[in-house]
């Protein structure tokens, strides 16, 4: 079935520090690919999403490149900020379908 | 309502209980979510209703768990005979139309403790 691993954390970094974190998946079919985030007391928000390969999602210095052969959609940062901290899933979901499956969540902390 | 409203947002039940936990989508979206996190866990899908039906119930891990959308607007998540093992947060969530995935919204959950 299909399924979404990533990265585990917690992952530490130092304010401006480059951040990646990986995510890789399974599917039968196309699947839409995106990254929520989960920030400290408040639900789940959508980060990016890409819908083909060879896309890129990006929002608020985040992006996130559509690999299709290598079933990758890793998230990056040039340089991360404190108000970064949070929860980060990486989801999919295939184009027939409704349900989002998630990963386990990654969480980040940033040290100012 | 602007956005997602879930209640209560924190709920403590003996074993063997019933609860219901409530979700009121945003206005007009037609499409309503069920999903469970458990700590440490990504969410794992419930349920979706499109407008009164459940459209795909595949997602509720037994018969002690049952949704209804009567009227197509709020939703009721239903646990009878309450385990240990069903303490976790259930999130919400509302979309304008079933496969409008980018419209996806949130509530911040229901904090479910069975003691």
């Amino acid at each position: 079935g299909n399924s979404v691993t990533q990265m585990e954390g917690p992952v530490t970094l130092s304010e401006e520090a480059f951040l990646t974190i990986n995510c890789t998946y399974t599917a039968t079919g196309y699947p839409s690919l995106f990254w929520y985030v989960q920030y400290p007391g408040e639900g789940l928000q959508l980060l990016l999403k890409a819908t083909k390969a060879d896309d890129k999602g990006s929002n608020k210095g985040f992006e996130a490149t559509y690999r299709k052969e290598t079933t990758s959609f890793h998230l990056e940062k040039g340089s991360v900020q404190v108000s970064d901290s949070a929860v980060y899933f990486c989801a999919l979901s295939e184009s027939s379908a409704s349900k989002i499956i998630f990963g386990s969540g990654t969480r980040l902390s940033i040290r100012p | 309502g602007a956005g997602v409203s879930q209640t209560p947002s924190n709920k403590v039940t003996e074993k063997g209980k019933y609860v219901e936990l409530r979700c009121d989508p945003i206005s007009g979206h037609t499409a309503l979510y069920w999903y469970r996190q458990s700590l440490g866990q990504g969410p794992e899908f419930l349920i979706y209703f499109q407008g009164t039906g459940a459209a795909d119930d595949s997602g509720l891990p037994n018969d002690r768990f049952f949704a209804v959308r009567p009227e197509g607007s709020v939703s009721t998540l239903k646990i009878q005979r309450t385990e240990r093992g069903d303490s976790a947060v259930y999130l919400c969530a509302s979309s304008p139309a079933t496969g409008d995935l980018y419209g996806y919204t949130f509530g911040s959950g229901t904090r479910l403790t069975v003691v």
